[in-house]
């Protein structure tokens, strides 16, 4: 069973619109984190947020916002007033106790963000 | 700096070749682990070590072998039994394989066959 869930595999937007990336996750476990990475066209992909299955606080650090759900099992990311520089592939991602703490990861949403 | 380095950036293969890619951490990290990313898709697990001395195959380890031999080094070799090797691969390491700790990349490796 596929354990986190993109459902939107490409996204277009016009800069300064605001876009929210969609993130379902499945696990058995109470204790679990999850992520959020982007990977922008040269490859490597950056760190932008952890979130513990305890704490269901949004959080914003600047154009960027997390909505945790966990009656919904859902993390979604929000980019305000978007930008070319976003455009990139986001990945969210599931660590659980189950098989070693692994991480699993998304298929990943391509963000297109036209000037 | 502290970071991950992968090398080299690309590496051609020719068919009935072995050829080796190298993973090196800085972050004095327990846990590493390899990634394959095949265009369009995300990312699948290939192999990973929590320790020294010591690895396990994850999805995709048909193919492929490795060795973590020094905590800092975790090299992928991508043997000839693996029939379809084009793909971009990524190295990560975290702290140590719990629950919380937050996994970093390097750069990655693209590798093409001839």
């Amino acid at each position: 069973a596929q354990k986190v869930t993109q459902a939107q595999t490409e996204i277009s937007v016009v800069e300064k619109e605001d876009v929210t990336l969609d993130c379902v996750y499945e696990t058995r476990d109470t204790t679990y984190y999850l992520f959020w990475y982007k990977q922008p066209p040269s490859g490597e992909l950056v760190f932008l947020i952890r979130r513990n299955s305890f704490d269901e606080q949004n959080e914003i650090s600047g154009r960027y916002s997390w909505n945790f759900q966990k009656s919904t099992s859902s993390f979604n990311f929000t980019i305000t007033a978007s930008q070319v520089v976003d455009s990139a592939v986001y990945f969210c991602a599931l660590s659980e106790a189950r098989g070693g703490f692994k991480t699993i990861f998304g298929a990943g949403t391509r963000l297109f963000v036209k000037a | 700096d502290g970071g991950i380095t992968q090398s080299p950036k690309y590496l051609f293969r020719k068919e009935g070749q072995n050829v080796t890619l190298s993973c090196e951490q800085n972050l004095n990290h327990d846990a590493m682990y390899w990634y394959r990313q095949d265009p369009g898709q995300g990312l699948r697990l290939i192999y990973y070590s929590q320790i020294v001395n010591d690895f396990q195959k994850g999805d995709i380890a048909e193919g492929y072998s490795v060795s973590r031999e020094k905590k800092e080094s975790f090299p992928l070799t991508v043997t000839s039994a693996q029939k379809n090797p084009t793909a971009f691969y990524l190295c990560a390491s975290r702290g140590s394989a719990t629950l919380q700790e937050t996994q970093y990349f390097g750069p990655g490796t693209r590798l093409l066959v001839l």
